[in-house]
């Protein structure tokens, strides 16, 4: 099945610069990758994701890459805010009739130092 | 709009007893999820349905049972409870149609078995 390692478990930055996380995955299958912020006491909330047949998307101070060859997957949240302190997790999905069957990594709390 | 909403909170078993997790949406949403995730990790599927009386198993059925009688109620069985199901439960749901939606999560339900 899909195995999905994320690093860093722990990043620490200061307000106004940039955090990158970055996740491979191992199903040349999966096509369909999402960012889920988790604040504490809350469930997984969609912050960005993309589809195979896109190597970035951007939304606001988020961006995504994908780099399919080398089968991983980078989140850039750029211009921290305290904020978006918080762990983070990217997933990795198959699609059809795997549909919603999300493989996900153990996460990265982010630490944003005002 | 309430979203995906779960009961109870928190929930306290001993060794061997039984309980039900609530899920309902009111999105009418077609596919509903239970993941799981123990600490320091990622989301685990439990079990996930794709509609009115269709469900199926997901990467960690072992201990669980699932219904699903109406598209808005989702619940989780734990029957004969054991440590290792001490976890923080999380339901989700998504429409798959047209233009699939993306999973929607509750808060959580965080249970301890001792």
């Amino acid at each position: 099945g899909e195995n999905v390692e994320q690093h860093p478990s722990t990043l620490s930055v200061q307000e106004g610069d940039s955090a990158v996380i970055k996740c491979t995955y191992s199903d040349s299958a999966s096509n369909y990758f999402p960012w889920y912020k988790q604040e504490l006491g809350k469930g997984p909330q969609l912050i960005i994701d993309i589809r195979s047949n896109v190597g970035e998307k951007k939304d606001q101070r988020i961006a995504v890459t994908l780099n399919k060859t080398a089968k991983h997957f980078s989140l850039h949240i750029t211009e921290t805010q305290p904020e978006d302190s918080a762990v983070y997790f990217c997933a990795a999905e198959r699609g059809g009739t795997s549909y919603g069957k999300l493989t996900f990594g153990q996460g990265t709390i982010l630490t944003v130092h005002p | 709009n309430a979203g995906v909403t779960q009961t109870p909170k928190f929930r306290i078993l001993k060794i061997g007893q039984s309980m039900t997790l609530q899920c309902t949406q009111d999105m009418n949403h077609n596919y509903m999820y239970w993941y799981r995730q123990d600490p320091g990790m990622g989301l685990k599927l439990i079990y996930y349905s794709v509609g009115a009386g269709i469900t199926d198993k997901g990467e960690v059925p072992n201990g669980y049972n699932v219904s699903r009688s109406t598209t808005e109620d989702f619940p989780l069985r734990l029957e004969l409870a054991a440590p290792s199901q001490t976890s923080v439960y999380f339901c989700a749901s998504s429409y798959a149609g047209f233009e699939d939606s993306p999973l929607h999560f509750g808060n959580g339900t965080r249970l301890t078995v001792t």
